[in-house]
């Protein structure tokens, strides 16, 4: 069935560093991807999305490409802030069949001032 | 516009008592979701609903969990009786459609069973 792997967490930074989430996915056909960010308190936001294999998906900063090959779906961010201390889950969605998001774990980020 | 709204935000309750949350989607939304969300885990589709129909309930426990969405707008979410292994966040979504449009989540209702 379908699946989404994260990265482990937590991740801790110091502001202003790089970040990289790692996501990979197995899937039937070509799903959309999509990175969710849970703030404290928050529900889940959609934070980017990219629907086909080359596409990049762009939100305050943070990118993620579609990579097909590896199937993969990366967030980054090229300078990170105590704001951005959060919970980033990756999902895909089918086109066809199970239309239903299937999630990653979550990776906990905390940024340190 | 107001967002996804689900109440109550916390509830604590014995095992073998009945729960039951509710969620009022986004007006105009006409796919909702229930997800779980177990504690260091991503969300997992409990239901899906198209308008009044739900047409994806295989996750749902159906030996103890019943959802409906009665005239296609709000949807209630019940557990009868309630375990141990039940607690966790469950968290309603709402898109316009299935496919092509952004599903928007709720804050969630955390359950502890005691």
């Amino acid at each position: 069935g379908d699946s989404v792997t994260q990265m482990e967490g937590p991740v801790t930074l110091s502001e202003e560093a790089f970040l990289t989430i790692n996501c990979t996915y197995t899937a039937t056909g070509y799903p959309s991807l999509f990175w969710y960010v849970q703030y404290p308190g928050e529900g889940l936001q959609l934070l980017l999305k990219a629907t086909k294999a080359d596409d990049k998906g762009s939100n305050k900063g943070f990118e993620a490409t579609y990579r097909k090959e590896t199937t993969s779906f990366h967030l980054e961010k090229g300078s990170v802030q105590v704001s951005d201390s959060a919970v980033y889950f990756c999902a895909l969605r089918r086109i066809q069949g199970a239309q239903k998001l299937v999630f990653g774990q979550g990776t906990r980020l905390t940024i340190n001032p | 516009e107001a967002g996804v709204v689900q109440s109550p935000r916390y509830k604590i309750i014995e095992k073998k008592q009945p729960v039951a949350f509710w969620c009022n989607p986004i007006s105009g939304h006409n796919t909702l979701y229930w997800y779980l969300q177990n504690l260091g885990q991503g969300p997992e589709l409990l239901i899906r609903y198209e308008n009044e129909e739900a047409v994806d309930d295989s996750q749902l426990p159906k030996d103890r969990f019943s959802a409906e969405r009665l005239k296609g707008v709000d949807s209630t979410l019940k557990i009868q009786p309630a375990e141990l292994g039940d607690s966790a966040v469950y968290l309603c979504a709402s898109s316009l459609d299935a496919v092509n449009t952004e599903a928007f989540f709720g804050q969630g209702t955390r359950l502890t069973v005691v």
